[in-house]
């Protein structure tokens, strides 16, 4: 068990590029969260994966973030035409299980200048 | 929805003091609850929980009981030291639905002073 890992650590990119995330699971964990933490608040739900299955997207989610997890395992999350606002830490987290805790990554955390 | 309210920090506290962070909720049904700590740098790691009404989850020194009657979740520690500063977050689950996410409250963050 290497813990939920995610890359990059940091990301700083100017407003209007694309970035995207990289999330791997611990093995075997079928579900897949991912989440973005700004400043002075908690993390707030984004996206979630059952395998490959996106099963529920938040209204944070706007068309410019995609996310997918193509084969059940490893997940990306892109943004398209960052913004400012979109400065925040990404985390994503996985369980093995409907009821069983969650394990989180130590996040990505983008800068948009 | 679901939400979860926690108190403002930050909280400062001397070593060897007691700690009690408050922690709210609304849910539907029976949510199990969650006590998360951030180290500085670090991710998040679960603290302790509870999945029914009364229990107490206990972990490292730090005690929360799930209270239905006052939909509380108050974090406590009797003798707090310098390396339990940390973000620390309460969150809810409602197992009622498919996607069974994590709902956070917005931290409170703990600096505790030698």
């Amino acid at each position: 068990d290497t813990g939920v890992s995610q890359d990059p650590r940091h990301k700083i990119t100017k407003r209007g590029q694309n970035v995207t995330f990289r999330c791997d699971p611990i093995s075997e964990h079928n579900r897949l969260y991912w989440y973005r933490q700004t400043l002075g608040q908690g993390p707030e739900f984004l996206t979630y994966f059952q395998n490959e299955a996106q099963l529920e997207k938040s209204r944070l989610l706007s068309d410019r973030f995609s996310a997918e997890r193509p084969k059940g395992s490893f997940s990306t999350l892109e943004i398209q035409r960052t913004e400012q606002g979109d400065s925040a830490m990404y985390l994503c987290a996985s369980g093995p299980g409907l009821n069983s805790p969650l394990h989180f990554g130590n996040g990505t955390r983008l800068t948009v200048t | 929805g679901d939400s979860v309210t926690q108190m403002e920090g930050p909280v400062t506290l001397s070593e060897e003091a007691f700690l009690t962070i408050n922690c709210t909720y609304t849910a539907t049904g029976y949510p199990s609850l969650f006590w998360y700590v951030q180290y500085p740098g670090e991710g998040l790691q679960l603290l302790l929980k509870a999945t029914k009404a009364d229990d107490k989850g206990s972990n490292k020194g730090f005690e929360a009981t799930y209270r239905k009657e006052t939909t509380s979740f108050h974090l406590e520690k009797g003798s707090v030291q310098v390396s339990d500063s940390a973000v620390y977050f309460c969150a809810l689950r409602n197992y009622g639905g498919a996607t069974n996410k994590l709902i956070f409250g917005t931290g409170t963050l703990l600096a505790v002073q030698p």
